[in-house]
This record gives C-alpha cells, structure tokens and sequence, in this order.
C-alpha cells in the first residue's frame, strides 16, 4: 500500500526555538496534505490542511504564524512549530490525500507521527 | 460531517469475536462509513470502509443496516495484538467534491485479555 513518512520520529528542542517537521507520500502524489496533533490519551485533532503551491487552510483556533505550514512539492509539506513552548509538546501526525482516485475512492494515508518534547 | 458517537471501551479476550457499533444519526447520502485502528504512539492505520449493507476484508467486517444511522465493525477471533484505539469516521472525505478534511472523534479502546 502507499506510504507516507514523517521525519523525525521525535524531536526534543529548548523552549524558544523552532523545530521543522516533514511529511512525504512516498509513492503517490498528494496536492492535499493535513496535520493533527494528538496529546495523551486523546483523539487526533485537525489542525489545518496543507494544500500544493498555495496557502494552508487552519482550523479554528489553531495559530498559523506559529504553526507554519508549507507544501512545496506534490510529495512534501512541512510542519514548522516557531518559539515552541512546553505546551506544544505533542506527537503530530500527518496524512496525504492520494490525488488518483482508486475507483470513485480518494484515498488516505496516515503517516507515523512525531513526538514532539519542548524542554 | 455527521458527529459519531462509540464506546469509549471495550474488553475482550483473545479468540473471541469483538463488535463496535458506531452511531451517526445525520449521516448524509454521500457520506462513506471509515473505521481506522491507532496503536500508541503511531498514525492511524486504515481497517474497513462502506457505503451499504457488508463489507468484508482480510481483517475485518462492517455491517451497515440499511438506515445507515449506524454501522458496526467486527474483528473475528481477535489476538493480544489487537488491543488499539478504534476510529468511526464518517463523511464524504474520499469523494472527488470533497477536501478530505477528516475529523476524529473519541474513538473506542479495546483491550483484548489473554
């Protein structure tokens, strides 16, 4: 089946700095990418989705200019958390939307997650 | 997208045959029935998908009554292995008119005993 990669797995980085994070599909082209963040023992939430060659589009209440999205290719996008504080310390999951419909179906594809420790 | 509500838990034990019933009372007509399994600390992996009636694959079954207020994932003779968070996700997310936004609700943790 298609895989999706993310990169890191986990990260630990000081309070105050940037940390990227990259989501690839790595054998199906994606224009539509999403990003959820999950905290312990809860369920996944939607934090925006990352379109090719365009903007992101953010849900509610999720803060764009900290969480920077950029989906610069049809196999890539990229999570930056900026000035990362303890409390965006989370695992980050992202998914690819495969563009070639198999049949009528649009599939998706979950990548591995990425736990995230703010120190 | 249709809210669906499930078990927050389930226990079983190994061998037995596990039934998760999902309601979504607002489905819409296009909307897909998507059942998916999240183990700790990974992605969710995708289990079983239908419109209707059954669908079976190699690791599970959704049964769908023709209403489709509701819809039921069964895992025969489950193992230790299968102890995981289940997902029911509805919605027309996999259609062509549609972004593909999914939205997860509570899903329901199953825990098999040996």
């Amino acid at each position: 089946g298609a895989v999706v990669s993310q990169h890191p797995s986990r990260v630990i980085c000081k309070s105050g700095t940037s940390v990227k994070i990259e989501c690839r599909s790595l054998d199906f082209q994606a224009t539509t990418m999403f990003w959820y963040r999950q905290f312990p023992k809860k369920s996944l939430m939607l934090m925006a989705t990352s379109n090719e060659g365009s903007k992101a589009t953010y849900e509610q209440g999720v803060e764009k200019d900290k969480f920077l999205i950029n989906h610069a290719s049809l196999t890539l996008s990229t999570l930056t958390v900026t000035s990362a504080h303890p409390e965006d310390s989370s695992f980050y999951i992202c998914s690819a939307r495969d563009e070639v419909p198999s049949g009528s179906i649009y599939e998706q594809y979950f990548g591995p997650g990425t736990r995230l420790t703010v120190t | 997208l249709a809210k669906t509500t499930q078990p927050i838990s389930m226990d079983s034990y190994e061998g037995q045959e596990v039934n998760i019933t999902c309601s979504h009372n607002n489905i819409a007509t296009n909307d897909y029935i998507t059942w998916y399994q999240q183990f700790p600390s990974q992605g969710p992996r995708f289990i079983i998908q239908g419109y209707k009636t059954k669908v079976t694959n190699e690791v599970a079954s959704l049964f769908i009554p023709a209403d489709r207020k509701s819809s039921t994932l069964s895992l025969p003779r489950v193992s230790l292995s299968d102890t995981a968070v289940y997902y029911c996700l509805v919605g027309d997310s996999f259609g062509s008119s549609n972004t593909g936004k999914l939205i997860f609700g509570q899903g329901t943790t199953l825990q098999v005993k040996p």
